[in-house]
């Protein structure tokens, strides 16, 4: 089945240096999401990117399908950055089943 | 932006006890999720729903039921709560086509058993 891994585990961070997150899949993805997890829990939906690239204000979500891979890009990181990112895949092509990585906890100090 | 509501909150429960956690979406979402998060890793899909009076088992079903009696609710149940089912439990929303997959979440819900 299908599997996710997402590296670096973890990362700390200088306030304004930019991160690269990595997510990597077995098998072909047709939907593909970036969450942030507040460090109280709550988890925002970043990016739906099954595919090509997206932004929305310091982040950038890039996604190259046949090579089963996304990255997200934070820069000029800031304090309220840090939280745990994870990024979800459907269990099979077309599922509604999404897996989820084991996340990357950021860390951004002032 | 999509509202996905849960409660309780946070609930304290005893060793065999029943549990019901639930779920409220305004969003006229079909399909409608329960996740388990365990300290320090990402979430497990535990049952899920794309009608009302129906639902389906995810990843780790044993021990849970789950009621989806209209299209806004989403119910889990512990029957006989036990302790390894201590964990934050999460419940999201989704539509059918283009950016209606994309998931949104509630603000999960912190069941302790003891």
């Amino acid at each position: 089945g299908q599997q996710v891994q997402q590296s670096p585990a973890s990362l700390v961070l200088q306030e304004g240096e930019n991160a690269e997150l990595q997510c990597n899949f077995s098998s072909t993805a047709t939907r593909l999401q970036w969450f942030y997890q507040h460090p109280g829990g709550r988890l925002v939906s970043l990016f739906y990117n099954p595919s090509g690239t997206k932004h929305t204000g310091r982040l950038t979500s890039t996604t190259v399908t046949n090579e089963r891979r996304s990255s997200l890009h934070i820069s000029s990181s800031q304090t309220t950055d840090s939280g745990t990112y994870f990024c979800a895949i459907d269990r099979s092509s077309g599922s509604w089943q999404l897996i989820f990585g084991s996340g990357t906890q950021l860390t951004v100090m002032p | 932006e999509a509202a996905v509501t849960q409660s309780p909150r946070s609930k304290v429960a005893v060793t065999g006890g029943k549990v019901t956690l639930s779920c409220h979406q305004t969003n006229n979402h079909d399909y409608m999720y329960w996740y388990r998060q365990d300290t320090g890793h990402g979430l497990r899909l535990i049952h899920y729903s794309y009608v009302a009076d129906s639902t389906e088992k995810g990843d780790i079903p044993d021990g849970y039921k789950a009621s989806r009696p209209s299209q806004e609710n989403f119910s889990l149940i512990l029957e006989l709560a036990s302790l390894s089912q201590t964990a934050v439990y999460f419940c999201a929303s989704s539509g059918l086509g283009g950016l209606s997959y994309e998931q949104y979440f509630g603000p999960g819900t912190r069941l302790t058993v003891l």
